[in-house]
């Protein structure tokens, strides 16, 4: 059961353009969304994060879009460049009462082309 | 201020050993969770562990499997008898407390098994 879908599975961006990648979540039962930034051979590092009841929250050139009813989410990332190839990972964090646990979607492979 | 520190970063063992791998968390978080990625995959859950008590091991494998955070020292995730099938990367997370309004898990550099 893929409590979390993830798209595209990957992505050529030209330097300068817009990368989007969009998630969409399966129950009600999260309370945070996180975005992980993971290059070859090393751990997932938080990127953004948006809580429910925040429709848009923007980090210098990174954006996240939330809209709660149609339960989807989406990172934007304007100005793209090649050091943001790299492969990032969307998330959504269970409610303490069901245990905290982040789940994942199968990740997006972003490349930059110069 | 250190990250959350893994080791050891790459781990090979042939199949029927045991793999032990260690996490120590952030200054100041007490929370810590382990995360299987297979490759080409997605993160997956496997246990949450605050000091001394397993809190949600639903991940976890029933058999071969095992997950501790001692009062002192590093959490320990312990894979008896290895198979092939175990080869993948183990990450670690930390995070300050469990209650709302506080969410961020900073993750480690991870350890990654093969199982020759």
């Amino acid at each position: 059961q893929q409590q979390v879908k993830q798209s595209p599975q990957s992505l050529i961006v030209q330097k300068g353009g817009i990368s989007i990648i969009n998630c969409a979540y399966e129950n009600t039962a999260f309370d945070y969304f996180p975005w992980y930034q993971q290059f070859p051979g090393k751990g997932p590092a938080l990127l953004i994060a948006i809580r429910p009841d925040v429709s848009e929250k923007k980090e210098g050139r990174f954006t996240i879009s939330f809209n709660k009813s149609a339960k989807q989410f989406s990172l934007h990332i304007m100005d793209s460049q090649p050091g943001d190839s790299a492969t990032y990972f969307c998330a959504a964090r269970k409610r303490p009462e069901y245990g905290n646990k982040l789940v994942f979607g199968a990740g997006t492979i972003l490349r930059v082309k110069s | 201020n250190a990250g959350v520190m893994q080791n050891p970063r790459h781990l090979v063992r042939r199949r029927g050993q045991e793999a032990r791998l260690r996490c120590s968390p952030m200054k100041g978080h007490s929370h810590v969770y382990w995360y299987r990625q297979l490759p080409e995959e997605g993160l997956k859950f496997m246990v949450y562990l605050q000091k001394e008590n397993i809190i949600d091991e639903s991940g976890m494998p029933k058999e071969r499997f095992s997950a501790e955070f001692p009062k002192e020292g590093p959490s320990i995730l312990r894979i008896q008898q290895v198979v092939r099938g175990d080869s993948a990367a183990y990450f670690c997370a930390s995070s300050q407390n469990s209650g709302a309004g506080t969410y961020e898990q900073y993750f480690g550099p991870g350890t990654r098994l093969t199982v020759t």
